[in-house]
């Protein structure tokens, strides 16, 4: 069946440091892959998307590239802010619904 | 423009009591998803519910059953509660998708269930 798998955390880095988190998927088909934030004490947030392969997702300073030939979607970020510090779930769906698979999560805490 | 809104924010119940969650998706939002999501885990689907019938289940036993209503809202209930099903449980709301890929999900802030 479906599954994505992403790094362990917890991932800490100073203020404005480059981050990356690795997230790599098992599907069928041509899946959605998505990014999703959660920050203390809320639900997740979509933080961006791809629906295709090559495509770039985008927001907030935040970048991932769908890459199907090595089934990728990294999470990038060029210099964080200690208002990153949250947790950052990899997930993919399929068109027409139906559920959302998503990663264990990995945490990262970011240093002023 | 409300978002998705869960009731109640926390609950504690005992073994073998029965549990009731509730949920209001976001408006325009006609599709909803419950979670269960374990201390340090991702979230694990349940069911989605679409035009007030559950359209897709996951590995989830029968003691999990849930409801959708005309105005779209849901109710997730569980029956027999284990010491294991203490957990945060997420609902999510989306559209329907008419086009390519799926609709991403909107979530509320979940109800935290301990069970003792």
């Amino acid at each position: 069946g479906d599954s994505v798998t992403q790094m362990e955390g917890p991932v800490t880095l100073s203020e404005e440091a480059f981050l990356t988190i690795n997230c790599t998927y098992t599907a069928t088909g041509y899946p959605s892959l998505f990014w999703y934030v959660q920050y203390p004490g809320e639900g997740l947030q979509l933080l961006l998307k791809a629906t295709k392969a090559d495509d770039k997702g985008s927001n907030k300073g935040f970048e991932a590239t769908y890459r199907k030939e090595t089934t990728s979607f990294h999470l990038e970020k060029g210099s964080v802010q200690v208002s990153d510090s949250a947790v950052y779930f990899c997930a993919l769906g399929h068109t027409g619904g139906f559920k959302t698979i998503f990663g264990a999560g990995t945490r990262l805490f970011v240093k002023a | 423009d409300a978002g998705v809104t869960q009731s109640p924010t926390h609950l504690i119940k005992t073994r073998g009591q029965q549990v009731t969650l509730r949920c209001s998706p976001k408006s325009g939002h006609d599709t909803v998803s419950w979670y269960q999501q374990a201390l340090g885990q991702g979230p694990q689907f349940i069911f989605q519910y679409y035009e007030e019938e559950e359209r897709q289940r996951g590995n989830f036993p029968d003691r999990f059953s849930g409801h959708q209503f005309p105005n779209y809202s849901s109710e997730l209930n569980v029956n027999a509660l284990l010491l294991g099903d203490s957990a945060l449980y997420l609902c999510a709301s989306s559209h329907t998708p008419t086009g390519i890929g799926q609709s991403p999900l909107h979530f509320g802030n979940g109800t935290r269930l301990t069970v003792t």
